[in-house]
């Protein structure tokens, strides 16, 4: 287990709702990222906190977006759900930006949107 | 376009053999690459980094190479075993801060 939680496991939502994904990074990381991962994909780079200010951003619409806490746990949230937002949701925590801190991912949440 | 391509077919090999897969990229150039297990239904769990300098990393049965030539990283796995059976990612550093860019994934399936 890598310390990284998410909630919820799983989350089943219709179209045009709003969703908040949750994720406590392990103790003392800073930094959260978020990936969309589609069945068979590979995950996808959503967005970046570092020190609860976002740091970066994948080529995902406004109806995502993101908060960081000064306890550095994290919230995605998206609005406006379609069909094609159902997938895993990960996040994962590093304790800091450089390529070789290692990142630790969360279990992921499950949303499927109907 | 940039790419980051994995076999996109499952790899099936007996327990014992060695195991070879392979990451491809286009277009990028990173200073850093990474590979990744993951089991179904959970987050991917980090293996190795590999720095461009770097021709050969190795991990108790584990061993990645980078070659910045051939735009290309092989990751074998030794004296596999049906434990080894996951997903692998290969990810690169391809931004600011630490955001990784992932490939597909390559299934494993080691048979007794």
């Amino acid at each position: 287990e890598t310390g990284v939680t998410q909630s919820p496991t799983h989350l089943i939502k219709t179209r045009g709702q709003q969703v908040t994904l949750r994720c406590s990074s392990q103790s003392g990381h800073n930094t959260v990222s978020w990936y969309q991962q589609a069945l068979g994909q590979g995950p996808q780079f959503i967005f970046q906190y570092y020190r609860e200010e976002e740091n970066g951003r994948g080529n995902f619409p406004p109806r995502f977006s993101g908060l960081q806490f000064p306890n550095y746990s994290s919230e995605l949230n998206v609005n406006a759900l379609e069909l094609d937002d159902s997938a895993l949701y990960l996040c994962a925590s590093s304790l800091g930006l450089a390529p070789q801190e290692t990142q630790y991912f969360g279990p992921g949440t499950r949303l499927l949107v109907l | 376009s940039q790419k980051i391509e994995q076999n996109s077919e499952a790899l099936n090999i007996q327990e014992g053999k060695t195991a070879t897969l392979t990451c491809n990229y286009t277009n990028y150039s990173p200073a850093y690459l990474q590979w990744y297990r993951q089991d179904p239904g959970r987050g991917p769990v980090f293996l190795l980094l590999i720095r461009e300098n770097e021709k050969e990393k190795r991990k108790e049965r584990l061993k990645v190479t980078f070659d910045t030539t051939l735009k290309q990283s092989l990751f074998h796995i030794t004296a596999s075993q049906p434990a080894d059976s996951a997903t692998y990612l290969c990810a690169l550093f391809t931004g600011g801060g630490n955001k990784l860019t992932f490939g597909t994934g390559t299934q494993l399936k080691v048979e007794l």
